[in-house]
Order: structure tokens, then C-alpha cells, then sequence
């Protein structure tokens, strides 16, 4: 079975400072992708990053990076210089085949409420 | 470019009465998702749908169903609503696995049961 853990349900940090937030990821299947999922306060789910189980190059996009590791079976994601902006729910997912058809499901951690303090 | 589109944005029904909520996506995806987010908990899969005219169960579907009459509409139905259903749903949609497994979602609906 799937799971995805978040361990860490709050984290407040001054604005400016770096943060990391956890993912860790358990599953059976060779091939799986690893999602990030950002939810503001206006409550809608925004698409940050997806990267495929064969590629382990970690990843920056301006002031995100994303760090794979499959050997210890998280993908962690890390906010550098961080802005009030940043303040959001944030999700882990994890995906695996749903059907013959080809789609997937995603099975998401219960996410991780950072607080950005100005 | 409106992407996944759901209304209503909030409901409150009393215990017993039904409701259908709206998904529209103009990606022209094949595949189309309801998920339940519950306070506190991550998104469970209610019901899913590979294409027009063929829909399947996720891991909560009881008390609802679905239909997918066209490429772009997923509506969900609840019947005969309970206070386990107040939850906020969100619908996605993705094109396939693979190159472009990404699920986009829309903005959720606030529903309230009581």
C-alpha cells in the first residue's frame, strides 16, 4: 500500500529564514512519481513540482529546491530566503497505478501548515 | 485559460437532502478525479473517470455517485447527505500517465452538512 508522511503538521519561521519541509514515501512500485502541491489561505491546491522515481538530480526553481533521495525514500523540499507569500498548507503526494487505463492516484501525506512571520 | 472550474464555491445542506456539484475542465483531459480533503488529512479518492461514459470507484465513494457524459464535465452526486460528508471536495483532471500525469485541481467546494 501507499503512504505518504508529512511529520511535520506546523512550522512558523521568521520571514527571510530558510525552511524544509519533510516528505517521507512508502510503496511497492518500481516506477512512481513525487509531487509537491501548495494550498494558500484562498484554499485552492497549486501544482509545484513533480519528478519521476528514475531521476534523482534534486531540483531548483528560483526560491524552491526539492532534494530526492530514493535510498532513504523522501523527497524533501526546502524554501530559501522565505516571504510572507510562502505562508501555506503544503502537500506531499505520491502516485501509483489506478487502473488498466493508465491513470494513477495520487496518495497525499496530510500536509504541513507553514507559517512565514514578518 | 480556466483550466478546472467547480461551483458551487460553498453549500450547507440539511442531513438527507441531495445536491450535485459541478466540475467542468477546457484542457480537454481524459482523466478526471473527486477527491475529499477532511480537516487536518490529505486527500482520499472518492471517484475517477477515464474518459466519457466510464467512471469508477475510489477509496470513499459510499454515498455518491458519478457520471461523465462528456470530455469536460464530471459532476459528483451526493444522496441522501450526512454530517460525514462535510468536507470540502476538490475535482482534477490529468491527461495521462507519463509525460503528463500532472493532476490539476480545481479551487474546491465548502460543503457543509447539518
Amino acid at each position: 500500500a501507499q503512504k505518504v508522511t508529512q511529520a511535520q503538521t506546523e512550522i512558523s519561521v521568521v520571514e527571510k529564514e530558510d525552511v524544509t519541509l519533510d516528505c517521507v514515501y512508502e510503496t511497492r512500485d518500481t516506477t512512481y512519481y513525487l509531487f509537491w502541491y501548495k494550498q494558500p489561505p484562498s484554499g485552492e491546491l497549486v501544482f509545484l513540482i513533480r519528478r519521476n522515481s528514475f531521476d534523482e538530480q534534486n531540483e531548483i526553481s528560483g526560491r524552491y529546491s526539492w532534494n530526492f533521495q530514493k535510498s532513504t525514500s523522501s523527497f524533501n523540499f526546502t524554501i530559501t530566503a522565505s516571504q510572507v507569500v510562502d505562508s501555506a498548507v503544503y502537500f506531499c503526494a505520491l502516485s501509483s497505478w489506478l487502473s488498466n487505463f493508465g491513470n494513477e492516484k495520487l496518495t497525499f501525506g496530510t500536509g504541513t501548515r507553514l507559517t512565514i512571520i514578518p | 485559460n480556466a483550466g478546472v472550474t467547480q461551483t458551487p464555491k460553498f453549500r450547507i445542506l440539511k442531513i438527507g437532502q441531495s445536491m450535485t456539484l459541478q466540475c467542468t475542465q477546457d484542457m480537454n483531459h481524459n482523466y478526471m478525479y473527486w477527491y475529499r480533503q477532511d480537516p487536518g488529512m490529505g486527500l482520499k479518492l472518492i471517484y475517477y473517470s477515464v474518459g466519457a461514459g466510464i467512471t469508477d470507484k475510489g477509496e470513499v465513494p459510499n454515498g455518491y455517485n458519478v457520471s461523465r457524459s462528456t470530455t469536460e464535465d464530471f459532476p459528483l452526486r451526493l444522496e441522501l447527505a450526512a454530517p460525514s460528508q462535510t468536507s470540502v471536495y476538490f475535482c482534477a483532471s490529468s491527461y495521462h500517465r507519463g509525460a503528463e500525469n500532472i493532476q490539476y485541481f480545481g479551487a474546491g467546494t465548502r460543503l457543509s452538512v447539518l
